[in-house]
């Protein structure tokens, strides 16, 4: 079984400063994690990926995220918000056991201010 | 190379009617999946499928049928609409190799549905 807890529903940053989106995973395999985002009225975009190499793992747009097994986090990051970031992110867990299918978290809306 | 595409972009359905979603992809993606978006849910996947001829169901089937006849569509049936199936619904692809829970999801740009 697999799961995913996006902490916060809304995060409001200033135009310039950093940006921190939580999730936390659960997962009976060694688990690919994934952040999407979904800008207003738009499909879902890959942001980054992380599939058992590297533990941070940069993606689109300045953002990255660091997969913490003993946590059980994939947290979001980007130093600098910018205006275009305000979207909707959504952090996703599949475990890589064969025809795995993907489950999402809730979503946390970001929203930047100038 | 268009993508995933999905026909209607709106549609506006009576209780009790059915019609079809469309979806398309251009990619030759073996593997292909519907979900549905609510407000605070986040995506909860509906049907998918590993390949033509080969469907399962998945978190929220009920109401909903499919069939994968080609590798290119994956159509969406609504057999009796009812007021809880307003909803966005997406549809998403992606190559099915080795490493099929890695892929990359592509998703299409979505349908907004509302039942009445």
């Amino acid at each position: 079984a697999q799961s995913v807890t996006q902490l916060d529903s809304h995060v409001s940053v200033s135009e310039g400063t950093p940006v921190l989106l939580r999730c936390n995973y659960s997962s009976s395999y060694s688990p690919s994690l994934f952040w999407y985002v979904q800008h207003p009225n738009k499909g879902l975009q890959l942001l980054l990926k992380y599939t058992s190499a590297a533990t941070l793992v940069k993606g689109i747009n300045g953002f990255e995220a660091e997969f913490k097994k003993s946590e059980t986090s994939f947290h979001l990051t980007k130093p600098s918000a910018h205006m275009s970031d305000a979207a909707e992110y959504f952090c996703v867990v599949s475990d890589q056991s064969g025809y795995s299918t993907l489950t999402f978290g809730k979503g946390t809306m970001l929203l930047v201010s100038p | 190379n268009a993508g995933v595409t999905q026909t209607p972009k709106f549609q506006v359905l009576k209780t009790g009617q059915s019609m079809t979603l469309q979806c398309a992809q251009d990619m030759n993606h073996e593997y292909m999946s519907w979900y549905r978006q609510d407000p605070g849910m986040g995506l909860r996947l509906i049907h998918y499928s590993v390949g033509a001829g080969i469907t399962d169901q998945g978190e929220v089937p009920n109401g909903y049928n499919v069939s994968r006849s080609t590798t290119e569509d994956f159509p969406l049936r609504l057999l009796s609409a009812a007021p809880s199936q307003t909803s966005v619904y997406f549809c998403a692809s992606s190559y099915f190799g080795a490493s099929a829970s890695t892929d990359t999801q592509y998703f299409g740009p979505g349908t907004r549905l509302t039942v009445l």
